[in-house]
């Protein structure tokens, strides 16, 4: 069973900080990862898509990629209170035969303090 | 660009009545869609992948004659809660892909509420 974790938080950093959220998951299958940022009451908004090992920047976003850790994470630097969300990771695999839906985590709450 | 419309935003209705979910991608065709439903302070779980032409395949535990699903064209897909009840009232989100293990766009989402 593919699972995606996520710490829910909430994790508190001062405006201007870098924000490091964290995410692991079961399936080493595992080919695509989003960060989607979510606020209360509102659809997914996607953050940043990563599909290799390393380092994609975007911004004032980085995507880190592990496959061997199984480990994805998502800075924030420079971080302002409209950045305070939840964030939450998904990965999802692709079998051959047609798109897979994202397996999500649960979310991390972030939350910038002025 | 990547733009996804779903209809209506909001629901609230009787108890055993049927809704209609519409989900369209405006700006792209959409190789598949999905749809999600989100229970409060839970995360998104996948419900159904919807590809054109072609039957809906239903996560485990999802009920696909209580969740019909209708993929007419590649920019349009629709789900209908047949019957509904109070426990199907929930968040429900679609999104859609244009190629195969790309980033999906979701749909501004769909609060159903029955009474």
């Amino acid at each position: 069973q593919k699972e995606v974790e996520q710490n829910s938080g909430p994790l508190s950093v001062p405006e201007g900080a870098i924000a490091s959220l964290n995410c692991t998951y079961s399936d080493r299958g595992s080919q695509s990862f989003f960060w989607y940022r979510q606020y209360s009451g509102k659809s997914p908004e996607l953050i940043m898509s990563i599909y290799s090992n390393g380092d994609k920047e975007d911004g004032r976003f980085t995507a880190q990629l592990n496959k061997a850790s199984q480990y994805v994470s998502l800075l924030i630097r420079d971080s302002q209170p409209s950045d305070s969300a939840t964030y939450l990771c998904a990965v999802t695999f692709y079998s051959g035969g047609g798109a897979d839906g994202l397996t999500f985590g649960k979310g991390t709450h972030l939350i910038i303090q002025p | 660009g990547a733009v996804v419309s779903q209809h209506p935003s909001r629901v609230i209705c009787k108890s055993g009545t049927s809704v209609k979910i519409e989900c369209r991608s405006l700006d792209f065709q959409a190789t598949t869609m999905f749809w999600y439903r989100q229970f409060p302070k839970k995360s998104l779980m996948l419900m159904a992948t919807s590809n054109e032409g072609s039957k809906a395949t239903y996560e485990q535990g999802v009920e696909k004659d209580k969740f019909l699903i209708n993929h007419a064209s590649l920019t349009l897909s629709t789900l209908t809660v047949t019957s509904a009840h109070p426990e199907d009232s929930s968040f429900y989100i679609c999104s859609a892909t244009q190629t195969h293990g790309g980033p999906q766009h979701f749909g501004d989402g769909t609060r159903l509420s029955i009474l």
